[in-house]
């Protein structure tokens, strides 16, 4: 079975700072990779993922995530942030072959002026 | 589009009531999914149907009852709940392709459910 782990619950950050939310999973098999954002009284939305190919995935709203392989990790950054990017993160995992989604226990991230 | 949609938004409802929760999508994803998500944790996943067929069932107590009646619409039964079932109900949707490097599941808004 796989596991995720955020290692951050919460991460206070100035507004135009950089953030970076970190990701580590285990796996005993291929897994793909996974960031989601949840904006206050909303449902997920998908920030990025990553399959296959180049290590460094770029998303929606200037986030980016990073996939080590040897240090099993996929951590999200963004060089400067909004207030408006205030919410929870989700890192989430899935088995190559299958559907299932795991999720980590989330990065409630406020972004203070 | 990556838009899937559920009704209501807000539902309270007492322990002897019976409700249904409803999602759609118009993707022609074959895949769709029930998840629960308490506060401050992240979703748990409910029921998987693909292809129209109950594929995954988290051990769910009967009180709740997934539904699938075609390709686009997914409901959740409800009946007889308990105070703790109270929480947001999210719906999600997948290609439910063979090729799995392809399948990402794409979220609703929810249904926040308070059950009184």
């Amino acid at each position: 079975a796989q596991s995720v782990t955020q290692l951050d619950s919460q991460v206070p950050v100035f507004e135009e700072a950089p953030v970076e939310l970190r990701c580590n999973y285990s796996s005993s098999v291929s897994v793909y990779l996974f960031w989601y954002v949840q904006y206050p009284n909303q449902g997920l939305q998908l920030l990025l993922k990553y399959l296959s190919g180049s290590t460094l995935v770029k998303g929606i709203n200037g986030f980016e995530a990073e996939f080590n392989k040897s240090q099993t990790s996929f951590h999200l950054r963004k060089p400067s942030v909004h207030i408006s990017d205030t919410a929870e993160y989700f890192c989430a995992v899935r088995k190559a072959a299958g559907n299932k989604l795991t999720f980590g226990g989330g990065t409630r991230v406020l972004v203070k002026p | 589009d990556t838009e899937v949609t559920q009704t209501p938004k807000h539902l309270v409802m007492g322990m002897t009531n019976k409700k249904s929760l409803k999602c759609e999508q118009h993707m022609g994803h074959r895949a769709m999914y029930w998840y629960k998500q308490k506060a401050k944790k992240p979703p748990e996943l409910m029921f998987v149907y693909s292809y129209e067929k109950l594929s995954i069932n988290e051990s769910v107590p009967s009180r709740f009852s997934p539904e699938c009646p075609n390709s686009s619409l997914l409901n959740l039964h409800l009946h007889a709940l308990q105070p703790e079932d109270s929480a947001l109900y999210l719906c999600a949707s997948s290609q439910g392709v063979r090729d799995r490097a392809q399948e990402t599941q794409y979220f609703g808004p929810g249904t926040r459910l308070l059950v009184l």
